[in-house]
């Protein structure tokens, strides 16, 4: 299976801060890759897809970028309600596999 | 209102068998793929397996270490999917999540989560 590997795992982050997180799966998997957000106690929400489509409604401060193997997501000026996990998702073909996961926290 | 909402999670013993729900609301849930994903208590998210669309078949597939174990069925007359789990043991104790697939060229996405119903496999 193909698997996601996200870095860091962990980041401290101030409001403003611009924040990169890395995904790098370990065979190429074109643009198909998704990231999601999640907050404690709730379900993940899809934030982009095909690597860099921001989904209707996500703030444009959020971007993506990468093919192949290796895909970042950006946050350019973090706001108080960023703080979250965030997954990239292979989404090319199943089994369908996630990163392990990046913590974003306040500093 | 696109919503789905799981049901039917609670505690079992080890070795015990439990049918998880997905309802949904607001679209027809027989035009796309249904996805069931599971969280252990502070880890990550894992894929379980799909139901495609009634157009595509409405086969399904699975994570291997749950094929054989768990079946994913759907209901299109009552908007409802479903995750049949047997021979439970601890390490399938998790909040498990229904979402839709919105089947387009981009490949398997999330677009739609339920909010989640806790297993716990305990004895």
């Amino acid at each position: 299976d193909i698997q996601m590997t996200q870095s860091p795992s962990s980041v401290s982050a101030s409001v403003g801060d611009r924040v990169t997180i890395s995904c790098r799966a370990s065979q190429g998997i074109s643009t198909r890759l998704a990231w999601y957000q999640q907050k404690p106690g709730k379900a993940p929400n899809l934030l982009i897809s095909s690597a860099s489509n921001l989904q209707s409604g996500v703030p444009s401060r959020f971007s993506g970028s990468g093919s192949g193997t290796d895909f970042i997501l950006t946050i350019s000026s973090l706001q108080p309600e960023d703080f979250a996990t965030y997954y990239c998702q292979r989404a090319n073909t199943f089994p369908i596999t996630f990163g392990q996961g990046t913590r974003l926290e306040i500093k | 209102e696109v919503q789905l909402v799981e049901s039917g999670g609670g505690l079992v013993q080890p070795g015990q068998s439990l049918r998880l729900s997905c309802t949904s609301s607001g679209f027809t849930i027989g035009d796309y793929i249904i996805h069931w994903v599971r969280q252990a208590p502070g880890k990550g998210l894992e894929w379980v397996g799909f139901i495609r669309s009634k157009a595509s078949g409405g086969t399904t597939e699975y994570a291997a270490s749950m094929k054989g174990r768990f079946t994913i069925s759907r209901d299109d007359s009552k908007n409802i999917a479903y995750l049949e789990m047997n021979s439970l043991n601890t390490e399938d104790s998790a909040m498990y999540y229904c979402a839709r697939d919105p089947v387009r060229a981009d490949g398997y996405n999330f677009d739609y989560w339920g909010q989640g119903t806790l297993v716990t496999v305990s004895s």
